[in-house]
């Protein structure tokens, strides 16, 4: 299973709600990613965790806060987002953090309003 | 900031033809990657290339690496419309990080 499932597929919410993005694969791997992409621009790091343990955060705004529960799971909870926060939000992991490949999830379509 | 710069920032080109893509960037590297992106959909790797290595094949797609001027290229021979898509080289960097180039929207016509 080479697979990185992310849900939901799309997501509006106002300014100020709560709302969480989750990410998922069962490849055993240990490094997860949470991307920022803006239309017709290249994917932005926002957060990597090596081992469940939190070892990038690219200065992103404490709106968006991540968590990893378990090995398998990320999760990107969302509060008091501005409407420039609509974005493809990606997730992708690899074997150990490092530079080898990302597999990337499809992607949730945010749009605040 | 970004590390990759591709060129050209667009290409159109007929089905059958090749495509060529290129790709600079700016500080030494351990390896390289180029991806692929349908729209609106996550990234799909294509090929890793490492330092150590000049050229690498998979399929239809060719990556050259030269370290001395800083660049790669892919070519996709053979195109049909199903490779319409935006290609993003990507260089590592320092803390496991991956820093992605703007990339090249590809239209293959049919």
């Amino acid at each position: 299973d080479t697979e990185v499932t992310q849900t939901p597929k799309h997501l509006v919410m106002g300014m100020t709600n709560k709302k969480s993005l989750k990410c998922e694969q069962h490849m055993g791997h240990r490094a997860m990613y949470w991307y920022k992409q803006k239309a017709k621009k290249p994917p932005e790091l926002m957060f990597v965790y090596s081992y469940e343990k939190l070892s990038i955060n690219e200065s992103v705004p404490s709106r968006f806060s991540p968590e990893c529960p378990n090995s398998s799971l990320l999760n990107l909870h969302l509060h008091a987002l501005q409407p420039e926060d609509s974005a493809l939000y990606l997730c992708a992991s690899t074997q150990l953090a490092g530079t080898d490949t990302q597999y990337f999830g499809p992607g949730t379509r945010l749009t605040v309003l | 900031s970004q590390q990759g710069e591709e060129d050209p920032q667009a290409l159109s080109i007929q089905e059958g033809e090749n495509a060529t893509m290129n790709c600079s960037y700016k500080t030494s590297i351990n390896n390289l990657q180029w991806y692929r992106q349908n729209s609106g959909r996550g990234l799909v790797h294509l090929i890793l290339i490492r330092s150590n290595e000049r050229e690498k094949h998979s399929g239809r797609l060719r990556v050259t690496l030269d370290t001395s001027k800083k660049s790669s290229s892919l070519l996709i021979t053979a195109s049909r419309a199903a490779d319409t898509a935006s290609y993003f080289c990507a260089t590592d960097g320092a803390n496991s990080k991956l820093t992605f180039g703007k990339g090249i929207t590809l239209s293959v016509r049919p």
